[in-house]
């Protein structure tokens, strides 16, 4: 069973940000937080991961509260190619990958 | 450089016929996964090789499915007598493991095979 919980679908205007939240309420000390997103028809995409501290890549912003039982994901321009549903993932190292039904995000033009 | 691939792309098969579907993973990546997706549903695990261990079968649904991996490279995933339940898109995923921690084992996905059973 996936440890996380996610809103099914979100909206966003397109050029604003979109901020995805999960809730990860029993992640353990030494368990990641990752979100992959599945273009329609495409294999799932890595987007970021992080442990605890906030990351930052080309894609996408991670925030993880202190607590660590939940987190966002910051898509800061979203484009319609944004469109998608993101799965957000925690894991062990060398665990498997548990993909729940995600977030169904419409990036409306 | 180049990612994973796996072929064919889509395939159909009648309904009691074996189907055979490749994954080529990064090269350099030491962990395999295949997962399938059925449609509107979420990801299926369904085996993991690491290495030269023994590979993790326990998502495999019934005994008609099997995988192997050659030379730490190359998998190819078998279903025999097909059924229309087996419908579904295949997936393919490799990571770096074994060194290293956390982003060392993000894995990458395949395209994947769309698999249709009549």
């Amino acid at each position: 069973d996936a440890k996380t919980t996610q809103p099914p679908s979100m909206d966003c205007a397109e050029g604003r940000a979109a901020n995805l939240p999960c809730n990860h309420s029993t992640i353990s000390g030494n368990e990641y937080v990752y979100w992959y997103r599945q273009i329609h028809s495409q294999g799932p995409q890595y987007i970021i991961h992080g442990l605890k501290n906030n990351e930052t890549n080309e894609m996408a912003s991670l925030i993880i509260t202190e607590d660590r039982k939940s987190s966002t994901l910051i898509l800061p321009h979203a484009t319609l190619r944004d469109t998608a549903v993101y799965y957000c993932i925690v894991r062990g190292y060398g665990q498997n990958f548990v993909f729940g039904p995600g977030t169904r995000l419409s990036v409306l033009p | 450089g180049a990612g994973v691939s796996q072929s064919p792309s889509n395939k159909v098969t009648e309904k009691g016929k074996d189907v055979e579907l490749r994954c080529d993973p990064i090269s350099g990546h030491t962990a395999l996964y295949w997962y399938r997706q059925s449609l509107g549903q979420g990801l299926e695990f369904l085996i993991y090789f690491q290495g030269n261990s023994a590979p993790d079968k326990s998502g495999l649904p019934s005994d008609r499915f099997s995988a192997e991996r050659t030379g730490g490279s190359v998998s190819t995933l078998t279903i025999q007598r097909t059924q229309q339940e087996d419908s579904a898109v295949y997936l393919c995923a490799s990571s770096r493991l074994p060194s290293g921690g956390g982003g060392a084992d993000t894995q990458y996905f395949g395209p994947g095979t769309r698999l249709t059973v009549l």
